[in-house]
């Protein structure tokens, strides 16, 4: 199984809501990743988990929180968003602690869609 | 820090021609390389990857990529597209404590 899951495939929500992406894989990665990808962009990196502890935060909003339940779930749990951050929001995963030796795997992303 | 330049945003080309999308990296430690491909409405394919030994590699759908350290290069060829190769390209970077820095994307349009 080399699949990376996200759910759900779309998500329209407002400012004023709350609301989580999940992300999930089983083959035994250690480290997990949040992008962001605007239309006609590259992704870009938010964070980085390496054996479940928080590695890399690159200085995202406080309304955008991630959680790592255990080895194989990413949660991003969402406040108070604003329009711009409607986006493609893209997990991934690799293996081993360093992200960097081997590829990553990507899910099919969420659609969000701030109203 | 490592970066990424993809020297094209769009490249047309017509079907059964072939292509090559160019990479260059900029790093002044040993790094590793990859190119990805996004269909429309979805996540990241990994096509292939370099992260040491042969300087040519092969990858999915046909596509090969040749590994340049002293012209700093990691182009992307395919012999001859099909209309299913239409999609974004992302070549990416990283090293082994860092994660994946993307390119800026090139847009491969095969046209019949």
């Amino acid at each position: 199984d080399t699949e990376v899951t996200q759910t759900p495939k779309h998500l329209v929500m407002g400012m004023t809501n709350k609301k989580s992406l999940k992300c999930e894989q089983h083959m035994g990665h250690r480290a997990m990743y949040w992008y962001k990808q605007k239309a006609k962009k590259p992704p870009e990196l938010m964070f980085v988990y390496s054996y479940e502890k928080l590695s890399i935060n690159e200085s995202v909003p406080s309304r955008f929180s991630p959680e790592c339940p255990n080895s194989s779930l990413l949660n991003l749990h969402l406040h108070a968003l604003q329009p711009e951050d409607s986006a493609l929001y893209l997990c991934a995963s690799s293996q081993g602690g360093p992200p960097g030796a081997t590829e990553a795997f990507f899910g099919q992303g969420t659609r969000l869609t701030v109203v | 820090a490592q970066s990424v330049t993809q020297l094209d945003s769009q490249v047309p080309v017509f079907e059964e021609a072939p292509v090559e999308l160019r990479c260059n990296y900029s790093s002044s430690v040993s790094v590793y390389l990859f190119w990805y491909v996004q269909y429309p409405n979805q996540g990241l394919q990994l096509l292939l990857k370099y992260l040491s030994g042969s300087t040519l590699v092969k990858g999915i759908n046909g596509f090969e990529a040749e590994f340049n350290k002293s012209q700093t290069s990691f182009h992307l060829r395919k012999p001859s597209v099909h209309i299913s190769d239409t999609a974004e390209y992302f070549c990416a970077v990283s090293r082994s404590s860092t994660p994946l820095v993307f390119g800026k994307g090139t847009r491969l349009s095969v046209i019949a």
